[in-house]
């Protein structure tokens, strides 16, 4: 069935680093894909989404691009703040699975003053 | 437009209790989705609805779980006689339609506690 594999964390950095979390995928036919962020004791919310190869989506300097030769969806950003400290979830959605998102475990990302 | 709201935000029932979890879509959503997020897991989809139908439920346990989405009210998420292993954050979602490229919007959660 389709999966979704993300980096162990946790991961931390000192402000102003660079990130990169990786993210890769399985699934049959052409899945749209996702990240979210998940803030401490918060809901998800979406943080970028690319629905077709060679995408880019980006957001508050995030950026991820749908590689399909690759069947990744690497999460970046070039100066990571101490208010990006949550846990980012990779994810699919594919036609196939009736749409459901299907998820990696998540990165916990820690950046330190 | 309000978000997706769920309530309550913080449930805590004892074991063989009933839990009853509520998620009010989006304004203009018709499509709902439950995952539920275990300690130290990933989260995992659990039923998929649109009004009065039950679309998709292959991640709900067999038995126990139950969920509905009226055709007026909120959806609900219903655990009869819970045990420990229910404990978890479970996460309503809503979207405009059912096609894989439009995002799902996520309420903030409830968290169940079973003591």
């Amino acid at each position: 069935g389709d999966s979704v594999t993300q980096m162990e964390g946790p991961v931390t950095l000192s402000e102003e680093a660079c990130l990169t979390i990786n993210c890769t995928y399985t699934a049959t036919g052409y899945p749209s894909l996702f990240w979210y962020v998940q803030y401490p004791g918060e809901g998800l919310q979406l943080l970028l989404k690319a629905t077709k190869a060679d995408d880019k989506g980006s957001n508050k300097g995030f950026e991820a691009t749908y590689r399909k030769e690759t069947t990744s969806f690497h999460l970046e950003k070039g100066s990571v703040q101490v208010s990006d400290s949550a846990v980012y979830f990779c994810a699919l959605s594919a036609a196939g699975n009736n749409r459901k998102l299907i998820w990696g475990l998540g990165t916990s990302l820690a950046v330190n003053p | 437009n309000a978000g997706v709201m769920q309530n309550p935000r913080h449930l805590v029932r004892r074991r063989g209790q009933e839990a009853r979890l509520r998620c009010s879509p989006m304004k203009g959503h018709s499509h709902v989705y439950w995952y539920r997020q275990l300690p130290e897991e990933g989260l995992k989809f659990m039923v998929y609805l649109q009004k009065e139908n039950i679309i998709d439920e292959s991640g709900m346990p067999k038995e126990r779980f139950s969920a509905e989405f009226p055709k007026e009210g909120p959806s609900i998420l219903r655990i009869q006689q819970v045990v420990r292993g229910d404990s978890a954050a479970y996460f309503c979602a809503s979207s405009p339609r059912g096609t894989q490229e439009v995002e799902q919007y996520f309420g903030p959660g409830t968290r169940l506690t079973v003591t």
